[in-house]
């Protein structure tokens, strides 16, 4: 399954509150790929990174940042959280053109 | 900016029926790939298309990449329950350098025993 994982699995925190979710992958693979999936929306991309510390926006990027000091670690940081950022977020890595994906973290928001 | 839509969004078959997803973009597409999402798992790669018409088969599934590269379809032939789950078709976003995906929002499909 390509290697990935991610942490924590389930979290349930308050709004206002700093969150960070990690993935981690084996395969030193340059792409990584952070996204949300939400019930009629698919799945849409937050972030993704081309490198150690190159990192740019997806289309759902606004209250996400994140940051990849190393190649196989991606990590996603919710500056303050909201109950709109409850969600299940998948990490994913690129092998060639397919995409492969971790199993996910969902985050409850209250 | 590129949409990805898919239809339709819920399925429920009888076991041994026939199943198609349909999917359609707003742009031509490079590619088009197709993912399948068990519940409470998460998406696995089934397929990419490349070319104008392709058409591909995985046993009872078979894939359609449409002659203007702007809609793909993934048909199945006697379900069984071991097909329940969602799928997605995903076009690249632009250049397929960056590896960049928008994805259909799903058909998830319900097969009765």
């Amino acid at each position: 399954d390509a290697g990935i994982t991610q942490s924590p699995r389930h979290k349930v925190t308050e709004t206002g509150t700093p969150v960070t979710l990690r993935c981690h992958q084996t395969e030193n693979h340059r792409y990584m790929y952070w996204y949300r999936q939400d019930p009629g929306h698919g799945l849409r991309l937050i972030h993704y990174s081309y490198g150690v510390k190159d990192t740019d926006k997806g289309e759902v990027s606004d209250g996400y940042s994140v940051s990849r000091s190393k190649t196989e670690d991606f990590l996603l940081t919710l500056e303050s959280a909201t109950s709109s950022q409850t969600s299940v977020y998948f990490c994913a890595i690129r092998r060639s053109d397919e995409q492969f994906f971790g199993p996910g973290t969902r985050l409850t928001v209250l | 900016g590129q949409q990805v839509m898919q239809i339709p969004q819920y399925q429920h078959v009888q076991e041994g029926e026939d199943f198609t997803t349909y999917c359609n973009s707003s742009t031509t597409l490079s590619n088009i790939q197709w993912y399948k999402q068990r519940p409470g798992g998460h998406p696995v790669f089934l397929i990419q298309l490349v070319k104008s018409g392709e058409v591909k088969k995985q046993k009872r599934l078979t894939f359609q990449f449409g002659e203007a590269k702007k809609n793909s379809s993934l048909h199945i032939t006697a379900t069984q329950t071991t097909d329940v789950g969602t799928y997605f078709c995903a076009g690249f976003d632009g250049s397929s350098n960056t590896g960049k995906l928008i994805f259909g929002q799903g058909t998830t499909l319900q097969v009765k025993p």
